[in-house]
């Protein structure tokens, strides 16, 4: 089965820093990635996602690069921000509607 | 609109008890899933449903685990004769499923589930 392995489980940035969080995967017929945010005491939330078809998606100061040769992904916040601090979790699919498997978190604090 | 609700919110048990929990998706939503979330750790997958069926129960941890859904809606994820590692949080989460444009999955808020 699908294993997905995320680097690192903490980091901490100053504010107004980038935040780069890494994760590979073992299925190379995995094609969709969300990337899921969840606040303290909060559920997961989608930021952002990325399908194969697309090598780089951007959403305001959050960008996610696939590399499907090296089977990973990156998740990229820049001009970080207090509100950012969370726990990040990657994820990758066969698309449609199947199992999603997820990373195992990188704890994000944004130091004002 | 709503979103995906559980109940209960929390759940106290004796090892060895029965718990079931419940999940109400957002309406029209086809796809379910069961997480599980231990302390400061990430999602662990347990089944998903498409509908009714649930092509995928590959990460129900043992037989003691099931889960059912009706009616294309609401579930429920039983525990048989539940042991103190199934203490966690469990989280449903929906998504629009076949024919959606998007694959987002919408989280509960999760049942807490404590086992004495």
């Amino acid at each position: 089965g699908e294993n997905v392995e995320q680097h690192p489980s903490t980091l901490s940035v100053q504010e107004g820093d980038s935040a780069v969080i890494k994760c590979t995967y073992s299925d190379s017929a995995s094609n969709y990635f969300p990337w899921y945010k969840q606040e303290l005491g909060k559920r997961p939330q989608l930021i952002i996602d990325i399908r194969s078809n697309v090598g780089e998606k951007k959403d305001q100061r959050i960008a996610v690069t696939l590399n499907k040769t090296a089977k990973h992904f990156s998740l990229h916040i820049t001009e970080t921000q207090p509100e950012d601090s969370a726990v990040y979790f990657c994820a990758a699919s066969l698309g449609g509607y199947q199992k999603v498997t997820f990373g195992t978190g990188t704890k994000l604090q944004v130091i004002p | 609109g709503a979103g995906v609700s559980q109940s209960p919110s929390n759940k106290v048990t004796e090892k060895g008890k029965d718990v079931e929990l419940r999940c109400d998706p957002i309406s029209g939503h086809t796809a379910l899933y069961w997480y599980r979330q231990s302390l400061g750790q990430g999602l662990e997958f347990l089944i998903y449903f498409q509908g009714n069926s649930a092509p995928d129960k590959s990460g129900l941890p043992s037989d003691r685990f099931s889960a059912e859904r009706t009616g294309g809606s609401v579930s429920t994820l039983t525990i048989q004769r539940t042991q103190q590692e199934d203490s966690a949080v469990y989280l449903c989460a929906s998504s629009l499923g076949i024919g959606g444009r998007s694959y987002e999955q919408y989280f509960g808020p999760g049942t807490r589930l404590t086992v004495t």
